[in-house]
């Protein structure tokens, strides 16, 4: 157990709907990271947050958006659904943002995300 | 992220150690090498890292060569729940980019 949580743990909605994953992080951590797994790209990375602001941004699609609240869970929202965006969504968390320790990073154990 | 090559594949048996092997000869004198795992369709799990030292924790060992162009992690009694997709990773930019990986497949 990483100490990460994500919620829901399985979602099934359909094309052009809006949809939120939960993810809390471990405690003491003040970062977030968001990454998208799809049998055809591997594990990419999203974005990151750091106490509530956002620190990188990856592939991103502008249909996708994040937050981090002030209690540190954050929030990934993903709106204009298609089939291709089917797949899993891991959140991580680190104690820091830069640095070595911020790549020691914890991951929760996702969301699966289907779209019919 | 400095770009790193591992064999796609590889068996062990159960109770030997396993040798993963990475190449990463573009790595720069500041970054640090870091090693994952992926139980099949778990979160990927942090393992060990390190920058020019060898290192040792309760999971794992890393041997990183005098040039650091190239490292190993050792799982010094694989048992069968080591059976994953092991990422070798060198990053930068805040992010972690996992490639193909490993997966090493261990056999009773």
């Amino acid at each position: 157990d990483s100490g990460v949580t994500q919620t829901p743990k399985h979602l099934i909605t359909a094309t052009g709907q809006r949809v939120t994953l939960r993810c809390s992080p471990r405690s003491g951590d003040l970062s977030v990271y968001w990454y998208q797994q799809s049998l055809d790209q591997g594990l990419q990375f999203l974005i990151q947050y750091y106490n509530g602001e956002e620190r990188a941004k990856g592939n991103i699609l502008e249909r996708f958006s994040a937050q981090q609240f002030p209690d540190l869970h954050s929030e990934l929202n993903l709106s204009s659904l298609e089939l291709g965006d089917s797949a899993l969504y891991f959140c991580a968390s680190s104690a820091t943002s830069g640095g070595p320790k911020s790549y020691e990073q914890y991951f929760g154990p996702g969301t699966r995300l289907t779209v019919t | 992220d400095a770009k790193t090559t591992q064999p796609p594949s590889m068996d062990c048996a159960e109770g030997r150690a396993a040798n993963l092997p990475c190449n990463h000869s573009t790595i720069s004198g500041n970054e640090y090498v870091y090693w994952y795992r992926q139980i099949h369709s778990q979160g990927p799990q942090y393992i060990i890292h390190g920058l020019k030292n060898n290192e040792t924790n309760e999971m794992a060992s890393l041997i990183i060569t005098e040039d650091r162009k190239s490292s190993t992690l050792i799982l010094p009694h694989a048992t069968l729940r080591d059976t994953a997709v092991y990422y070798c990773i060198v990053p930068n930019d805040y992010k972690l980019s996992f490639g193909a990986g490993t997966t090493v497949t261990v056999r009773a």
